[in-house]
């Protein structure tokens, strides 16, 4: 049985980063058949995609425009994890943060983790 | 960039049949898949690959997918059905969610 779990600051100040990291027991950040993603949802932009990262031969990334400039997202392999850095927030990054695998569809998702921006 | 549309909500009676749709450009051409979410909880797969329901999801729960709209049919609705309901799409390598719709069950 595959968990997420979601770890991370609930409050962040405007302009800083924003980190979450996402521990998986059950199945391997490495995996050839997975990929690993963020997600976040707030009431004015609904379920948004962020991004994933994913091991095929070797590590690649895929960003969503909206957030491109400023996300990143990278795996931890000594400790079967994944992280979200997310830079220069502002009050419109307030949102309920998940981790989600990507196999057969979005599979598994995280607890998520409700994320403010404010001072 | 791809947009998936929704009715906000839908009502039905217990015991009833409910569909709920989801619409976009050529979406016949791609894979889609609905996620049930109830309050204060995370997303649950209930369908993919347009009619697949993963382990545990109930037989009531089934999906199609045609020309511009997804289709996912709850038969037989059950109070415990009543929840916000997401479809979702792969667009080149994003990854794209409609915005939901509120199945109430009265």
């Amino acid at each position: 049985q595959v968990q997420l779990q979601q770890s991370g600051p609930g409050l962040v100040k405007p302009s800083q980063t924003l980190s979450l990291t996402c521990a998986i027991s059950g199945d391997s950040v490495s995996s050839n058949s997975a990929a690993w993603n963020w997600i976040r949802q707030s009431p004015s932009r609904g379920l948004e995609w962020l991004g994933r990262t994913y091991y095929r031969s070797k590590w690649d990334n895929d960003y969503a425009e909206s957030v491109k400039s400023r996300i990143s997202i990278n795996p931890d392999t000594s400790k079967n994890q994944f992280s979200l850095h997310l830079n220069y927030v502002t009050p419109e990054d307030t949102a309920v943060y998940y981790c989600a695998r990507e196999s057969s569809g979005l599979d598994y998702w995280g607890q998520g983790t409700l994320v403010t921006v404010s001072s | 960039s791809y947009e998936l549309t929704q009715p906000p909500s839908v009502s039905v009676s217990p015991g009833q049949t409910a569909s709920i749709t989801c619409s976009g450009d050529k979406l016949g051409d791609k894979y889609a898949c609905w996620f049930q979410q109830k309050p204060g909880q995370s997303p649950v797969l209930v369908i993919c690959q347009d009619g697949k329901r993963p382990s545990g999801i109930p037989e009531r729960f089934s999906g199609s997918n045609s020309g511009n709209t997804a289709t996912l049919t709850i038969s037989g609705t059950q109070a415990m059905d009543e929840a916000d309901y997401y479809c979702q799409v792969w667009d080149s390598s994003t990854v794209v969610f409609g915005g939901g719709t509120k199945l109430t069950v009265l």
